[in-house]
Parts: C-alpha cells; structure tokens; sequence
C-alpha cells in the first residue's frame, strides 16, 4: 500500500501567520490526494481534493499544491479555529491510506 | 443534506464480533455513485480505511483487514453495516461511517462512535 507521511508532527505558528504542512507519498498519486482537517472529538471535514481543489464551504486562505509526490496544504493567515490536525490522504490506489497526521499549535 | 449516524455496543469483549450500523437520511444507499465506508481511528492515531459498499452493490475491503470485515447493506431501512470477528484490543477504536461521492475521498462522515476491546 501506498505510505503518506506528513510533516512536521507538530507545527507551531503564531495566529495571523502563514503555515505550510506538507504530505509525502511512497510513489506517484497523480493528484489524487484530499486533505482533511479534525477537531477535538469530530470527524475529519474535507478541505481539499484533487490536490488543489477546495470543497464546498471552506475558507479561501485554505490552498493546495502539488509537486510530483509532494502535497503542500497552505493556511494564510491563521484564525484560532485553525489550531486543529490536519491529514492527507491519497485515493489513487486501494486502499486508500492516510498520513500521520500534523498539529496546528499556537506559539 | 446528507447525514450519518453510526450505531452499536461501546464494548465488546475480546475474540467476539463487532457489529455496527449506519443510518442514513438525507440520500439513499443504492442511487447515485457513492462509495458508503466505514473507516476507524485508533485512539490518538491516524486514520485507517475499512471498506466500503458502493451504491450498486460492490464491495471491497482493506486487505490488512479482509479475512475478519464483512460490509452489508439494508435497503429497507437505508443502513449500511460493518461486522468485525475475532476482534482483539488493536480493535480499539472510533468507527465512523462516510460517503465518497465518485471517488474515494470523504465529504460526508457520521460523527463516530468509540468501541472498546476488553473482558
């Protein structure tokens, strides 16, 4: 199966700056990866798919890139509901895997 | 709007049959092209994809799971269900249920419920 690995573990960032995750998979994806975001005792929300395309609803500071078998979620300018987990996740290959996950703290 | 609502014991005791249902409102289990799903998260972990029911009836699991999940559906009552034997502690989890529309990402989740694994 095909390994997502998320990095940093933990990203500290302070509220109105920029963040950047990132997501790394084992082997070519195409641009079949979305990203979630999770909040303490919910379900993961979709944010992105298709690499870069944002889901109903979510907020335009929210952006996805893509480079090769790199996954880049950015977050401009970060509001205090956005000190959450985020996941990647591919859908190119079964079964869909997930990465470890990165949290969104305040510094 | 779609909604989902996973349901079943918190508790089932270890080499038993976990057993859990999901009701959906909101759209049915057999129009459109969806993928019904179940996934689970470990506590504190990530996130690991079950299987799923598509909306004609095909099914597929994970194969790290495969020889223990069974998927089914009940048209009647609009619930879709997962079945886990032999399950043991590593089963401890929050299961939710989701939909995928075409593809497999998740747009739409039920809000999950936890079961343990313990005597």
């Amino acid at each position: 199966e095909i390994v997502m690995t998320q990095s940093p573990a933990t990203l500290s960032v302070s509220p109105g700056d920029r963040a950047t995750l990132s997501c790394k998979a084992s082997q070519s994806v195409s641009d079949n990866l979305a990203w979630y975001q999770q909040r303490p005792g919910q379900p993961p929300r979709l944010l992105i798919y298709e690499a870069s395309t944002r889901a109903t609803g979510v907020p335009a500071r929210f952006s996805g890139s893509e480079s090769g078998t790199e996954f880049t979620l950015s977050i401009s300018s970060l509001q205090s509901e956005d000190f959450v987990v985020y996941f990647c996740q591919q859908y190119n290959n079964w079964p869909p895997t997930f990465g470890g996950g990165t949290r969104v703290e305040i510094k | 709007q779609v909604q989902l609502q996973e349901s079943g014991p918190g508790l089932v005791k270890p080499s038993q049959t976990l057993s859990l249902t999901c009701t959906v409102s909101g759209g049915s289990v057999t129009s459109g092209s969806f993928y019904w799903s179940w996934i689970r998260q470990h506590p504190g972990k990530g996130l690991e994809w079950i299987g799923y029911i598509y909306s004609t009836g095909s099914i597929d699991y994970n194969p790290s799971l495969k020889t223990r999940v069974t998927i089914s559906v009940d048209t009647s009552k609009n619930q879709f269900s997962l079945k886990m034997n032999s399950v043991t502690a590593a089963d401890t989890a929050v299961y939710f249920c989701a939909r995928g529309a075409n593809v497999l990402f998740l747009a739409s989740w039920g809000q999950g419920t936890l079961v343990t694994v313990s005597s």
